[in-house]
């Protein structure tokens, strides 16, 4: 069962645009979201988080939203620019906080 | 600072080898995790181990998969007669005591490849 989903296995968009990665869960006790940014043959890096008890979190060009009725989380890069160019990964806590859910990733692409 | 080290970076055996993949924590953290991304996959949680214990080990194959971490020395995850089917990038990362943080900051990982 795939708690944390993430349904756009891929993203292309203009440099200075705006980016919008889309994430979905299931699991009710989920109470704190993350996302990661990852480059081919390198690890995750953490990038922003957010915890239940909010609804936006804003680090710079990254925003991520939290719709809790919905179930749902979105990563806002604006602008966007070619160097943010890689896979981007939903995962969520609840309860342990080393056990992290991630979802299937969504291949973001950024074109100059 | 160094970060998470982890090697080899990759590793290639044959179907019934043994494989054995390092992780070296970050300085000052006594605290490990390993995960595993699966090809087309997210990544996937295995075990957690602090210094000479194994903490949660409920992502762990049953059979096959052991892991340790020694009081000298890095966390070794310990692949016996791997199978093609084991072929994945296995990351690493590492806290320190009291760590209470869900941001985990994982190494480069170690693509293991199956003949």
């Amino acid at each position: 069962d795939q708690q944390v989903k993430q349904n756009s296995p891929s993203l292309s968009v203009q440099e200075g645009r705006i980016s919008i990665l889309n994430c979905d869960y299931t699991n009710s006790m989920f109470d704190y979201f993350l996302w990661y940014k990852k480059y081919p043959a390198e690890g995750p890096t953490f990038l922003i988080s957010i915890s239940s008890i909010k609804d936006k979190n804003e680090d710079g060009r990254f925003t991520v939203f939290l719709n809790k009725s919905a179930k749902h989380l979105s990563l806002h890069i604006v602008p966007s620019q070619p160097g943010d160019s890689a896979v981007y990964f939903c995962a969520a806590s609840g309860g342990s906080n080393y056990k992290l859910t991630f979802g299937k990733g969504t291949l973001l692409t950024v074109n100059p | 600072n160094a970060g998470v080290m982890q090697n080899p970076r990759h590793l290639v055996r044959r179907r019934g080898q043994e494989a054995r993949l390092r992780c070296s924590p970050m300085k000052g953290h006594s605290h490990v995790y390993w995960y595993r991304q699966l090809p087309e996959e997210g990544l996937k949680f295995m075990v957690y181990l602090q210094k000479e214990n194994i903490i949660d080990e409920s992502g762990m194959p049953k059979e096959r998969f052991s892991a340790e971490f020694p009081k000298e020395g890095p966390s070794i995850l310990r692949i016996q007669q791997v199978v093609r089917g084991d072929s994945a990038a296995y990351f690493c990362a590492s806290s320190p005591p009291g760590w209470t943080n869900e941001k985990l900051f994982f190494g480069s990982g170690t693509q293991l490849s199956v003949l």
